[in-house]
């Protein structure tokens, strides 16, 4: 039972256009969201976060949305750069669980020059 | 720099033969966590340590187990690998609840 979803495996955008990696969630219990980021070889570093009790949170070329009533984030990178290319992963933390992330599967983005 | 190191990169081992990976942070982080991440599939967290205080997470398998001798090191163990155990395992450390994980590269494990 997966209750972190991304739905596309992969996404590929022209360079200066937006990105919009998408994630649902299944458990009412989750309230704080988290984006990483991962190179190949590398671990995934953080990116950006948002709490349940706000429904955007800003960084620079990031930002994230979150609709609770729809269980959905999305995460909007603007404008995409090459080097934005790598597997994006969303993951959510729950009341009670504070210590422990479920992830999604990640999306895969390649910006293209 | 401070970082989260794992040891070793890749590691091929036979059916059932023990096998341990390592990893290290130089960010004084109270919290380790040990993830399993299969091919295309979400990491998986194993289990992690609050200082000494050891959270397993009620599906891993007995087959795996940890240690953290101090706050920089944290041991996985796998006692009796089996051919699905196969998969890339992350490390990561965090200075308590809510905070931010900081992610070592992981292990490559191949049980053959």
């Amino acid at each position: 039972d997966q209750q972190v979803k991304q739905n596309s495996p992969s996404l590929s955008v022209q360079e200066g256009r937006i990105s919009i990696l998408n994630c649902d969630y299944t458990n009412s219990m989750f309230d704080y969201f988290l984006w990483y980021k991962k190179y190949p070889a590398e671990g995934p570093t953080f990116l950006i976060s948002i709490s349940s009790i706000k429904d955007k949170n800003e960084d620079g070329r990031f930002t994230v949305f979150l609709n609770k009533s729809a269980k959905h984030l999305s995460l909007h990178i603007v404008p995409s750069q090459p080097g934005d290319s790598a597997v994006y992963f969303c993951a959510a933390s729950a009341r009670g669980a504070t210590n422990k992330l479920i992830f999604g599967t990640g999306t895969l983005l390649a910006v293209q020059p | 720099d401070a970082m989260v190191i794992q040891n070793p990169r890749y590691q091929v081992t036979q059916f059932g033969k023990p096998v341990t990976l390592s990893c290290s942070q130089t960010l004084n982080h109270n919290v380790m966590y040990w993830y399993q991440q299969k091919s295309s599939q979400a990491p998986k967290l194993l289990f992690h340590y609050y200082d000494k205080d050891f959270n397993n997470e009620a599906d891993t398998p007995d087959n795996f187990q940890s240690r953290r001798p101090n706050t920089s090191f944290c041991f996985l163990d796998i006692r009796s690998p089996g051919l699905g155990d196969t998969a890339m395992y992350l490390c990561a450390s965090g200075q308590g609840v809510r905070e931010t994980q900081y992610f070592g590269p992981g292990t490559r494990l191949l049980v053959l």
